[in-house]
């Protein structure tokens, strides 16, 4: 069993609507990554959380350390937010555990 | 500056034949970490490279597999008698410190086609 687990595997969505992606997580972490992978194949650090919520345009990220879950969300979804967004936990060590991924197309 | 660089960005090579994958990390990041994805399938960690300590080797999948890296700079994953579920983009990644709560930077990947 994936220490990581993203859910859904897969998502499509009308051009605005909000998206929500899951991420759950077995053992303490020291932060949880999101990524964002382009159907080129290129990665993007989206957010690193240990706490909280964090904002950046129209991708907001939250994490409950108690429940071990961290959501992203994207408000106004568009096209070009069609990706792979990837959620990882961060140890206190060195490697990042990586979710496997949730595939979001967005229509027009 | 630059970020993450990686050479060649595709190899197409014979099962059986050596091969040499080529990562450039960031200016002054002292981490760098080799991942591999296989079609369809998530990131996979294969080792990290922290200042001069001895590399995290614990996710090579075979003894086929090594890495080398120069200082904190360049970084060099070798496959060796390649075989066909070598198959993968291989991704290079680096960070300032290399602490799970450290931005990791990734490069665009090499994409290795074993024939």
């Amino acid at each position: 069993k994936n220490e990581v687990e993203q859910s859904p595997q897969n998502l499509t969505a009308q051009e605005g609507e909000f998206i929500t992606i899951n991420c759950s997580y077995s053992v303490g972490i020291s932060a949880l990554h999101w990524l964002q992978q382009h159907p080129g194949g290129g990665i993007v650090s989206l957010f690193m959380l240990s706490s909280g919520k964090k904002k950046h345009g129209r991708l907001i990220a939250t994490i409950n350390i108690q429940e071990k879950h961290s959501s992203l969300h994207i408000t106004a979804s568009h096209p070009r937010d069609s990706a792979v967004y990837i959620c990882a936990g961060g140890y206190n060590t060195d490697k990042l555990i990586f979710g496997t991924g949730t595939r979001l197309q967005v229509f027009p | 500056g630059a970020g993450v660089s990686q050479s060649p960005s595709n190899k197409v090579t014979e099962k059986g034949k050596d091969v040499e994958l080529r990562c450039d990390p960031i200016s002054g990041h002292t981490a760098l970490y080799w991942y591999r994805q296989r079609l369809g399938q998530g990131l996979e960690f294969l080792i990290y490279f922290q200042g001069n300590s001895a590399p995290d080797k614990s996710g090579l999948p075979s003894d086929r597999f090594s890495a080398e890296r120069t200082g904190e700079s360049v970084s060099t994953l070798t496959i060796q008698r390649t075989q066909q579920e070598d198959s993968a983009v291989y991704l290079c990644a680096s960070s300032f410190q290399g602490v799970g709560t450290d931005t990791q930077y990734f490069g665009p990947g090499t994409r290795l086609t074993v024939l």
